[in-house]
């Protein structure tokens, strides 16, 4: 079976500081994995996502992710945090095949001024 | 621009109705999914369906059925035997096999029982 667990139900940082958001992942076979955000009252937006075909996956508003096989992590940074980025992520994780995606309990980043 | 409708934003319901959530895609996506968001809680899934006619149970589904017609649409009624269904509902689709894709999200309607 696979999971996803996020580290940290709640992440707080100042403006212009460095966002660190924690993945971990579970899988018998390489995964496909997903990094979403979710503003207030809002569905959740794709970020970005780790299919093989690099380690280091760039996404929208700056953010990007490393694959790391050997630690089983996909943890989500961005070198400086902005107001807007106040939201809601979740990691997710898919295998091969039909299966359905896998999401963590999510993690709310909240910048301090 | 393609993506997928949930409606309406916000709906109330009164004890012991039935309520009816839409959720209309023209991604031309073969699976749909229908999730329960609490404070706290995460993501929880309560029915999919991978092909028209066809759907499946997920995690929560007591007090709740599902249709699907049509490839387009695939809408969620919260019954009278849902006892507690104020939360967040969100409405997600998918190309069947295609496990690099991820899925696209409609952008939520709020139930609120009064």
């Amino acid at each position: 079976a696979q999971s996803v667990t996020q580290l940290g139900s709640h992440v707080s940082v100042s403006e212009g500081a460095l966002v660190l958001l924690r993945c971990n992942y579970s899988s018998s076979v390489p995964p496909y994995l997903f990094w979403y955000v979710q503003y207030p009252n809002q569905g959740l937006q794709l970020l970005l996502k780790y299919t093989s075909a690099a380690t280091l996956v760039k996404g929208i508003n700056g953010f990007e992710a490393e694959f790391k096989k050997s630690e089983t992590s996909f943890h989500l940074t961005k070198p400086s945090a902005h107001m807007s980025d106040a939201a809601e992520y979740f990691c997710a994780v898919r295998r091969g095949g039909a299966q359905k995606l896998v999401f963590g309990q999510g993690t709310r980043l909240t910048i301090n001024p | 621009d393609g993506g997928i409708t949930q409606s309406p934003k916000y709906l109330f319901r009164k004890e012991g109705q039935n309520v009816t959530l839409s959720c209309e895609q023209n991604l031309n996506h073969d699976a749909m999914y229908w999730y329960r968001q609490d404070p706290g809680q995460g993501l929880r899934l309560i029915y999919y369906s991978q092909i028209v006619n066809d759907f499946q149970k997920g995690d929560i589904a007591e007090g709740y059925s599902v249709s699907r017609e049509k490839k387009e649409s695939f809408p969620l009624t919260v019954t009278s035997a849902q006892k507690n269904p104020t939360a967040f509902y969100l409405c997600a689709s998918s190309i069947e096999g295609a496990s690099n894709y991820g899925y696209t999200f409609g952008s939520g309607t709020r139930l609120t029982v009064v």
